[in-house]
């Protein structure tokens, strides 16, 4: 069964400070993995789009790794602001019209 | 550039009661999406159409219809409302498999 875990599922730091989030994953065959963010009441924002060659994007400060081998993603938030304060979405799609979305991670930026 | 448009933001509905939930973009995009988000859970695909005239089920298509006569339109229809169909409902459409999806702000609607 397709399945991409998130962790941590909730996550708390300071203003300024760097964090990780990570995304496990059993999609198989695997197309691409992207990362939204999700701010409350709204709909996902894509971040960025890894394909199976692709090891590190980024985005401004977001910056996402992909291990295609151990099927293993992580998103690097430098820097953060309040803005940041979200859900953010891991998803991985594999065959025709197969995504598998995370349940997300809920971050909290507090000043 | 209005992206996706989802209406409306909020709605109650009665058991049994039936509604159209109605979703446009103006990105000329050839794939739509409906998706479903539970609290706690990750999205779920309803419905999905790969160009005007063609639509085909998710992993979720039950109790639920859609139609896609024009590129820009893709309504979702809940024929007899369930308790079990409460959930925040979104809109999203990509210019091709595999490409950027992009949402709208969604739909929540609650079935008593």
């Amino acid at each position: 069964k397709n399945q991409v875990e998130q962790s941590p599922q909730s996550l708390i730091i300071l203003e300024g400070k760097n964090c990780t989030l990570q995304c496990n994953y059993t999609v198989s065959p695997f197309s691409n993995l992207r990362w939204y963010k999700q701010d409350t009441g709204r709909g996902p924002v894509s971040l960025t789009i890894m394909t199976f060659s692709e090891n590190t994007k980024s985005n401004g400060r977001y910056t996402a790794t992909l291990d295609a081998d151990t099927k293993q993603s992580s998103l690097h938030i430098t820097a953060s602001q309040l803005s940041d304060s979200a859900s953010y979405i891991c998803v991985v799609a594999g065959g025709y019209q197969k995504v598998t979305f995370g349940t997300g991670t809920k971050l909290q930026v507090i000043p | 550039n209005a992206g996706v448009t989802q209406t409306p933001k909020f709605r109650i509905l009665k058991i049994g009661q039936s509604m159209t939930l109605q979703c446009t973009q103006d990105m000329n995009h050839n794939y739509m999406y409906w998706y479903r988000q539970d609290p706690g859970m990750g999205l779920k695909l309803i419905y999905y159409s790969v160009g005007a005239g063609i639509t085909d089920k998710g992993e979720v298509p039950n109790g639920y219809n859609v139609s896609r006569s024009t590129t820009e339109d893709f309504p979702l229809r809940l024929e007899l409302a369930a308790p079990s169909q409460t959930s925040v409902y979104f809109c999203a459409s990509s210019y091709s498999q595999g490409l950027e999806a992009f949402f709208g702000q969604g739909t929540r609607l609650t079935v008593v």
